[in-house]
């Protein structure tokens, strides 16, 4: 079955703290994979996307997600986070030929202090 | 500004009663989704149109009816037949084809009362 899965369900950080937050998927195919943020209060929005090409693909806000295809992950880095960042993180999978869905992990809830 | 308006931000319900969800965007794409969004579970694809006049059931479509006569609208039907329909829903649209995200609306929160 097509499945996106978060690891990490609530992380807490202190400013300047690296950030990483797990994604692996189970899709059979190719794959186009996504990290939506949802501030507080405000609408989802893309925050990264890998289509091909470099699986190193950087994003807004110096967000940074890794393709690791044999691992099937798309793991969310972050070298030094600020309180701003507090948000809830969600990594989606669509398959590249069958568009018509995007399928989400449950969320992972940040929470950066100063 | 190009964009996706979800009205009303929040709706309650009584028990029994139909309520319509208003999507509309002005971004000029093909495709338009509805997501039910629940804490610890995730986005959840109800219902999807790729084109006017066309939609398809997503993982969760019973208890719910969406209508896409045109090409900027696509609303939500939550009817009584839905037994949990407290939640946060979401409304999304993108082009059709390969690699194109999804853009999201802000979102309407329905209570029961």
């Amino acid at each position: 079955a097509q499945s996106v899965s978060q690891h990490n369900h609530h992380v807490i950080l202190s400013e300047a703290a690296s950030l990483e937050l797990g994604c692996n998927y189970s899709y059979g195919g190719t794959v186009n994979l996504f990290w939506y943020v949802q501030y507080p209060g405000q609408h989802l929005q893309l925050l990264l996307k890998y289509f091909s090409g470099d699986p190193l693909v950087k994003g807004i806000k110096g967000f940074e997600a890794e393709f690791i295809k044999s691992k099937f992950s798309f793991n969310l880095r972050k070298p030094s986070v600020q309180w701003s960042d507090t948000a809830e993180y969600f990594c989606a999978v669509m398959g590249s030929y069958n568009t018509d869905k995007l399928i989400f992990g449950t969320g992972t809830r940040l929470q950066v202090f100063p | 500004d190009g964009g996706i308006t979800q009205s009303p931000k929040y709706l309650f319900r009584k028990e029994g009663q139909n309520v319509t969800l208003s999507c509309e965007q002005n971004l000029n794409h093909d495709a338009m989704y509805w997501y039910r969004q629940d804490p610890g579970q995730g986005l959840r694809l109800i219902y999807y149109s790729q084109i006017v006049n066309d939609f398809q059931k997503g993982d969760i479509a019973e208890g719910y009816s969406v209508s896409r006569e045109k090409k900027e609208s696509f609303p939500l039907t939550v009817t009584s037949a839905q037994k949990n329909p407290t939640a946060f829903y979401l409304c999304a649209s993108s082009r059709t084809g390969q690699n194109q995200p999804q853009h999201f609306g802000d979102g309407t929160r329905l209570s029961i009362l």
